[in-house]
């Protein structure tokens, strides 16, 4: 089965840039959503189709995919993007949503 | 606006049965495909089930195939999870969440529910 690979975790001082990984097999040629679950509440998609935003989410997320790897980028870090994220894909050989562990990010 | 309410969560013994229920308001629900996911406690999330618009189309994760059903009334607005034969590693809070298309197949998961916590314990 697919699997997705991120980072447990990442750090970043606030107003800096943050990037998450998410590595898979050839998933540059998969379309890769990203979700925002902050502490007691449902996950939120803040990017879609490898790059681009729901209405609603701010411009300082952006994402990227080509070759193994995917990335989230949030520009201008803020205290309230302190959330775990995980990045999603469907795999269609197997017929199943796949998503990654997900990655704790941190703002010093 | 978009509403998805969970129900039918609470402790459960090892082997017995559960049924959780999905109330959609705010948007068409029977043309969107439909989405559980589950979180068990501390942990990530693990898709378990889709059902197209329709209900004509269903796919299971390979841990809940053959024990969970997905199913749907769209006269009804509702999405269902029929659990059987409980196990310890069920214990998760469970999402129902809406697809951005009606196959529930590629496109995300635009909403999701608060979500209903399923304990399972002797």
């Amino acid at each position: 089965s697919y699997v997705l690979t991120q980072p447990p975790s990442v750090s970043v001082a606030p107003g800096k840039t943050a990037r998450i990984t998410c590595g898979g097999n050839n998933i540059g040629s998969k379309s890769v959503h990203w979700y925002q679950q902050k502490p007691g509440q449902a996950p939120v998609l803040v990017v879609y189709d490898d790059s681009d935003r729901p209405s609603g989410i701010p411009e300082r997320f952006s994402g990227s995919n080509s070759g193994n790897t995917a990335t989230l980028t949030i520009s201008r870090v803020e205290a309230g993007d302190e959330a775990d994220y995980y990045c999603q894909v469907w795999d269609s050989s197997s017929d199943h949503w796949v998503f990654g562990g997900g990655t704790k990010l941190t703002v010093l | 606006q978009v509403q998805l309410v969970e129900s039918g969560g609470g402790v459960v013994q090892p082997g017995r049965s559960l049924r959780l229920s999905c109330a959609a308001s705010g948007f068409t629900f029977s043309s969107y495909g439909m989405h559980w996911v589950r979180q068990a406690p501390g942990k990530g999330l693990e898709w378990v089930a889709v059902i197209s618009y329709d209900g004509s189309n269903k796919y299971y994760a390979d841990s809940v195939k053959g024990r969970f059903t997905i199913s749907r009334d769209n006269a009804k607005n509702s999405l269902y999870l029929q659990i059987n034969s409980l196990r310890d590693e069920d214990t998760a809070v469970y999402y129902c969440a809406k697809d951005l298309d009606s196959s529930g197949r590629s496109l995300p998961f635009d909403y999701w529910g608060q979500g209903t916590l399923v304990t399972v314990s002797s």
